[in-house]
């Protein structure tokens, strides 16, 4: 079926840098994706969401960019604090999830 | 506040037992979803409903079952719990029109022994 999947497993940054999280995927039909944020114990956290008809969207210290060429998303965060410290997942929801990228920040 | 809510965190079931974990939600939401997560495998879509009585096979229905019987209300039956169902299971719902974001429950950990 079709999918939606994570570059890498874990990613591991110093606090106060930007990080860069990618996710690939495989529906070119696909117009509606969500970035979640799921930290230990807890359920899946919305983030910021985008449309298909967009490249890039801003919110509060997070981007995401759409290349539908490429059929690429990746969520960058600016000035990681260790609060950021979770697994972060991208999702259109029928499509289903990757396995998520693991976020540790360094103090 | 919205609201998703699953009736355990946690359970212990045995080989064989039937198996109900429920989810309500509050945000008259039209679809609902049950998941279920596993180390390295990330979020895997067992069931879904876009309305009352109505029901879709996701990725992984096999061993499983859903009840839609009211909007608010979703049921996964496990109908004879296995040890390879162990797992965290998450339950969503999400409104239909522009802007689908999922609300997720906290999840209801289950260990079949």
């Amino acid at each position: 079926g079709e999918s939606v999947g994570l570059h890498l497993p874990t990613l591991s940054v110093q606090e106060g840098d930007n990080s860069i999280i990618n996710c690939a995927y495989s529906n070119s039909a696909s117009d509606y994706f969500i970035w979640y944020k799921q930290e230990s114990g807890k359920g899946p956290q919305f983030i910021i969401d985008i449309r298909s008809n967009m490249d890039k969207r801003q919110g509060q210290r997070v981007t995401v960019l759409l290349n539908k060429t490429v059929k690429h998303l990746s969520l960058q965060i600016a000035a990681t604090q260790p609060g950021d410290s979770a697994v972060y997942f991208c999702a259109e929801i029928r499509s289903g999830f990757g396995p998520g990228t693991s976020l540790s920040v360094i103090p | 506040d919205v609201k998703v809510t699953q009736s355990s965190r946690y359970l212990v079931k045995r080989t064989g037992e039937k198996v109900f974990l429920e989810c309500v939600q509050d945000m008259d939401h039209e679809n609902m979803f049950w998941y279920r997560q596993d180390p390295g495998l990330g979020l895997r879509l067992i069931y879904f409903s876009y309305d009352v009585k109505m029901k879709e096979k996701g990725d992984i229905p096999e061993g499983y079952s859903v009840s839609r019987e009211k909007k608010e209300r979703f049921s996964l039956i496990l109908e004879s719990a296995s040890t390879n169902q162990t797992s965290m299971y998450l339950c969503a719902s999400s409104s239909t029109g522009p802007n689908t974001e999922a609300f997720f429950g906290q999840g209801t950990r289950l260990t079949v022994v």
